[in-house]
């Protein structure tokens, strides 16, 4: 099946600062990467859909200029947190839609970035 | 509205004990997607199953199947003579197209 990773895994980080996490589409272009963000003990939660080229479409009660996102080309999309805070410390999970494979419904998950803010 | 629903939180078992893992889904569509994903202590998500609207036959793979029942919006999943690296959390998703919608997981606990 197709490949998605992202970078880095685990990012611990100062209150205040920013931090980009990136997801990349190894072996297929995505013209659709979601970005989903889950608590601990809790489910998966959709924030933002991205397409190449285009701005990003966030769901509601997520701050867009908190988390900026940008998916510049059909292999990477990033997520930046800007002024990170305690509260924002979470497991991020990226996936990203294969036009091609399941009828272009398919979408392959990023193993996840880990971030912690101190 | 999309809505999937695990009404069980934390399951424990056995080892060899076999398991079923409910999952209750809504939506208005007729053309949709169900999957049911694992996710073991690494917080990677392993992808186990994606069932389209269309296909209702039950699926078996080793020691894990699955029953789609669209009259009662379900899509159950079970798993035979579980063993200790079953435990994980368990999701059930749901999509129309483009959004995968999560239910809120099922925690299963396989006792040695």
């Amino acid at each position: 099946g197709a490949v998605v990773s992202q970078h880095p895994s685990r990012v611990i980080c100062k209150s205040g600062t920013s931090v980009k996490i990136e997801c990349r589409s190894l072996d297929f272009q995505a013209t659709t990467m979601f970005w989903y963000r889950q608590f601990p003990k809790q489910s998966l939660m959709l924030m933002a859909t991205s397409n190449e080229g285009s701005k990003a479409t966030y769901e509601q009660g997520v701050e867009k200029d908190k988390f900026l996102i940008n998916h510049a080309s059909l292999t990477l999309s990033t997520l930046t947190v800007t002024s990170a805070h305690p509260e924002d410390s979470s497991f991020y999970i990226c996936s990203a839609r294969d036009p091609l494979a399941g009828g272009g419904n398919e979408q392959f998950f990023g193993p996840g970035t880990r971030l912690t803010v101190l | 509205a999309q809505k999937v629903t695990q009404a069980q939180t934390e399951i424990s078992v056995v080892e060899k004990e076999d398991v079923t893992l409910d999952c209750v889904y809504e939506t208005r569509d007729t053309t949709y997607y169900l999957f049911w994903y694992k996710q073991p202590p690494s917080g990677e998500l392993v992808f186990l199953i994606r069932r389209n609207s269309f296909d209702e036959q039950n699926e078996i793979s080793g020691r894990y199947s699955w029953n789609f029942q669209k009259s009662t919006s379900s899509f159950n999943f079970t798993i035979t003579a579980s063993q200790v690296v079953d435990s994980a959390v368990y999701f059930c998703a749901l999509s129309e197209y483009d959004k995968i919608i999560f239910g809120k997981g099922t925690r299963l606990h396989i006792l040695p």
